[in-house]
């Protein structure tokens, strides 16, 4: 069965620390996609990145890099200098390319809040 | 370029009353879904389409109807409103599966 498991349920950080946001999934699908969306206090789910089972190599964007490693199904999340506008709750997200039985559509993990203090 | 809108965006029922969320993609997006988002839970599935005329249930359908008669319009129909369905709900629409989904800006809905 797919699962999506974000240990971290609240997270706080003072700005300018950089902070990691872990997220674990599960699939028996070899070909998956795996997501990060960000929700701001305003609510609205903001896309940050996608990435395929196939490529393993860590994505950099300004001062979000993430870290995929299939051998430990993690797919991390660090904000480096965290900003006050960095406050949000962050979701990670599977979706199997096969399997799955709802055609793909995304599986949710609950979330992980984040608050960077000035 | 609207993307996807949804509309009302905030709404108060009755027990009992029956009411309609819209949810309209301009993207000629082909997969379209229907989540809801309660405290500590994340986001789950209520129902998804693959095209025009074919729907599906996901992780939590019941007390909610869907159709899809175009390829931009979703709505999702309360049958007859529970406090439990008070949520925050989000339609998403994907080109293709595996793609990343654009989301609505969500409607809160309140059953009291």
């Amino acid at each position: 069965a797919q699962k999506v498991t974000q240990a971290q349920t609240e997270i706080s950080v003072v700005e300018k620390e950089d902070v990691t946001l872990d997220c674990v999934y599960e699939t028996r699908d070899t070909t998956y996609y795996l997501f990060w969306y960000k929700q701001p206090p305003s609510g609205e789910l903001v896309f940050l990145i996608r990435r395929n089972s196939f490529d393993e190599q860590n994505e950099i964007s300004g001062r979000y890099s993430w870290n995929f490693q299939k051998s430990t199904s993690s797919f991390n999340f660090t904000i480096t200098a965290s900003q006050v506008v960095d406050s949000a709750v962050y979701f990670c997200a599977l979706s199997e390319a096969v399997g799955g039985g709802s055609q793909g559509n995304l599986i949710f993990g609950k979330g992980t809040k984040l608050s960077v203090k000035p | 370029n609207a993307g996807v809108t949804q509309t009302p965006k905030f709404q108060v029922l009755k027990t009992g009353q029956s009411m309609t969320l819209q949810c309209a993609q301009d993207m000629n997006h082909e997969y379209m879904s229907w989540y809801r988002q309660d405290p500590g839970m994340g986001l789950r599935l209520i129902h998804y389409s693959v095209g025009a005329g074919i729907t599906d249930q996901g992780e939590v359908p019941n007390g909610y109807n869907v159709s899809r008669s175009t390829t931009e319009d979703f709505p999702l129909r309360l049958l007859s409103a529970a406090p439990s369905q008070t949520s925050v709900y989000f339609c998403a629409s994907r080109r293709s599966r595996g793609g990343a989904y654009t989301f609505g800006s969500g409607t809160r809905l309140t059953v009291v």
